[in-house]
């Protein structure tokens, strides 16, 4: 088992350039997440998926945009990049489900790393 | 605002020593709780979680104290492999739950 994988591990963009984030999971789970992770703030949820077909907003989705494909794989858009979005973005993913009340270990992926000039 | 607060760290610790770190949460309503582990430029991993009875993993401790709101996490015999950035999370659920990160505090062990 591979886990969560990411693609691609690094990546620099000039502002306004657009790209997508992969992430893809193989544990069968429910529930998908974006972050973003930048010094000083802590890990910040940008969007999920609490199942194939369904997304919602997370605390900071402002410029972004997400696609649940498939059970397996959440991606993760950039229309027009700015230097605010230069940040290190981890996928993770759970077996929770919506509509239960106990939650579930989030399982992380290695994280893009990315560079907007 | 920030809903869940930790010691900034970072702290320095000799091997062997017992560390603790402490978090607090802002909404009451939060109804679960973790550490998880960071290692420098990895992703987070899950630690433990904390249940309200206490909980203890080999050398690691967790509380939970609900009324005043407050997670800890109690390190004793620190190893070198010790040294990551402990995140404090919480969860609250409403239909669906989603998980609020501390900042994390660093701890470096050293020999």
């Amino acid at each position: 088992n591979a886990g969560v994988t990411q693609t691609p591990k690094f990546q620099v963009l000039k502002t306004g350039q657009s790209m997508t984030l992969q992430c893809a999971q193989d544990m069968n789970h429910n529930s998908m997440y974006w972050y973003r992770q930048d010094p000083g703030m802590g890990l910040r949820l940008i969007y999920y998926s609490a199942s194939e077909g369904t997304t919602d907003k997370g605390e900071v989705p402002n410029g972004y945009n997400v696609s649940r494909l498939n059970k397996r794989e959440f991606s993760l858009r950039l229309e027009s990049a700015a230097p605010s979005q230069t940040s290190v973005y981890f996928c993770a993913s759970s077996e929770a489900v919506a509509g239960e009340s106990h939650n579930n270990e989030q399982f992380f992926g290695p994280g893009t790393r990315l560079t907007v000039l | 605002r920030k809903e869940v607060e930790q010691d900034p760290g970072p702290f320095n610790v000799p091997e062997g020593a017992t560390v603790a770190f402490n978090c607090t949460y802002s909404n009451s309503a939060s109804q679960s709780f973790f550490w998880y582990r960071q290692d420098c430029r990895k992703e987070p991993k899950l630690l433990m979680s904390v249940y309200s009875s206490g909980n203890e993993d080999g050398r690691f401790t967790a509380q939970l104290n609900r009324a005043s709101q407050y997670i800890s996490l109690l390190i004793r015999d620190s190893k070198l492999s010790d040294s990551a950035t402990y995140l404090c999370v919480v969860s609250y659920h409403s239909g669906y739950s989603t998980l609020t990160f501390g900042k994390g505090t660093m701890l470096l062990v050293s020999p």
